[in-house]
């Protein structure tokens, strides 16, 4: 089945410097990556997703970029803000159901 | 609120003991999901009903776990004769099967076994 690895599980940036998360998939079948966001206590929240024709989606300050021969997708938040601190997971979808990763816990410094 | 709601926000229980927990979704979906949480990790996924098919079931939903969706609307979750291990929280999605991969997730019903 589909595998997804997540890293960094911690990262900490300056308040208006740029984060990267970085994920790796297992399965070639994935053709759906969608990105949650999800504060303490709250639920996930989709924040923005891509699908396997496109290699790459912008919004505002969100983008996720897709490189399918290598199985690599990343989320990039620029000009980061005190309200991004969460944790992001990213996930990938073979088919009906979503696989996710562990997890990264966003820290935005002051 | 039209958005995914979930009954109970919190159940303790003692082991072995049984719990139901309820999920109502999106009024237009047809796809709804159940996934399980633990702390500091992502969702994983238990089982999905298509209308009120249960089209998959995970190797995690052992058989004291039960899932139905009678009536093709809100669906429940019984864990039946609960462990410790069972602590953790119950998320419920649901989509639209024509937009499937666009799952919304409700506020989730957090168990605690003692």
């Amino acid at each position: 089945g589909e595998n997804v690895e997540q890293h960094p599980s911690t990262l900490s940036v300056q308040e208006g410097d740029s984060a990267v998360i970085k994920c790796t998939y297992s399965d070639s079948a994935s053709n759906y990556f969608p990105w949650y966001k999800q504060e303490l206590g709250k639920r996930p929240q989709l924040i923005i997703d891509i699908r396997s024709n496109v290699g790459e989606k912008k919004d505002q300050r969100i983008a996720v970029t897709l490189n399918k021969t290598a199985k690599h997708f990343s989320l990039h938040i620029t000009e980061t803000q005190p309200e991004d601190s969460a944790v992001y997971f990213c996930a990938a979808s073979p088919d009906d159901k979503i696989i996710f990763g562990k997890g990264t816990r966003l820290h935005i410094l002051p | 609120d039209t958005g995914v709601s979930q009954d109970p926000r919190h159940k303790i229980t003692k082991r072995g003991q049984n719990v139901t927990f309820r999920c109502d979704p999106i009024s237009e979906h047809n796809r709804l999901y159940w996934y399980r949480q633990t702390l500091g990790q992502g969702p994983e996924f238990l089982t999905y009903f298509q209308n009120e098919a249960q089209l998959e079931k995970s190797r995690l939903l052992s058989d004291r776990f039960s899932a139905e969706r009678p009536k093709g609307s809100f669906s429940t979750l019984e864990i039946q004769r609960t462990e410790q291990g069972d602590s953790a929280m119950y998320l419920c999605a649901s989509s639209l099967s024509g937009k499937t991969y666009e799952q919304y997730f409700g506020p989730g019903t957090r168990l605690t076994v003692t």
